[in-house]
């Protein structure tokens, strides 16, 4: 079953503006990441946040971790076409094991 | 440094058929994993490894099987191919015996069974 579920599902903004992804989860984590991942191609890390960390920056990427409430945001600022991709979420749980578990994805496309 | 690498890009087998995906890495990563990738479903942990010798099942390991005679390698066999296995296959390591730490993938392999 999945862990993690990202909303929204599909997202599309223009370049230039701020786009934000959600990730939600069920059970107690050690960490959660965010990956990229563009047509076609293999999965590409963004950032880990750790469960007793609330916020996290690179670059134009900003992470936001809430352990009560059991969610994750990803916010992209100033986003180009370049950012168009597929992102998802993946938990690592606590007592779940040495293994990741992935949600489903949001996929973001960014217009001209 | 060519990071995980994977072969065959792309593969089409008939039911029944066997093969063996291969998947490669030159980081020195004690941890790896296969993952398949189907439409709507995420990525789902099918095996993975904690060092040479030393292999283990994720949430959908039926009908594959691996195992791991090096730390550079870590080949998945599809012993009867079933039109259930079409999807997208990768192949990821990581650092350490980290399972839960950043994960370095392959570009995939995309396999179809008629």
């Amino acid at each position: 079953s999945q862990q993690g579920e990202e909303d929204p599902q599909a997202l599309s903004i223009q370049e230039g503006e701020n786009a934000t992804m959600n990730c939600s989860y069920k059970t107690s984590i050690n960490n959660l990441q965010w990956y990229r991942q563009n047509s076609g191609r293999g999965l590409v890390h963004l950032i880990l946040i750790r469960s007793n960390e609330r916020e996290k920056h690179s670059g134009r990427l900003r992470v936001t971790l809430d352990t009560s409430k059991k969610s994750s945001s990803l916010l992209i600022t100033a986003s180009r076409a370049a950012d168009t991709a597929s992102y998802f979420c993946a938990t690592g749980p606590k007592g779940g094991g040495n293994k990741l578990t992935f949600g489903t994805g949001t996929q973001l496309k960014v217009e001209l | 440094n060519a990071g995980v690498t994977q072969t065959p890009k792309f593969q089409v087998l008939k039911t029944g058929q066997s093969m063996t995906l291969q998947c490669a890495q030159d980081m020195n990563h004690e941890y790896m994993s296969w993952y398949r990738q189907d439409p709507g479903m995420g990525l789902r942990l099918i095996h993975y490894s904690v060092g040479a010798g030393i292999t283990d099942q994720g949430e959908v390991p039926n009908g594959y099987n691996v195992s791991r005679s090096t730390t550079e390698d870590f080949p998945l066999r599809l012993l009867s191919a079933a039109p259930s296995q079409t999807s997208v296959y990768f192949c990821a390591s990581s650092y350490g015996q980290g399972g839960q730490e950043t994960q370095y993938f392959g570009p995939g392999t995309r396999l179809l069974v008629l």
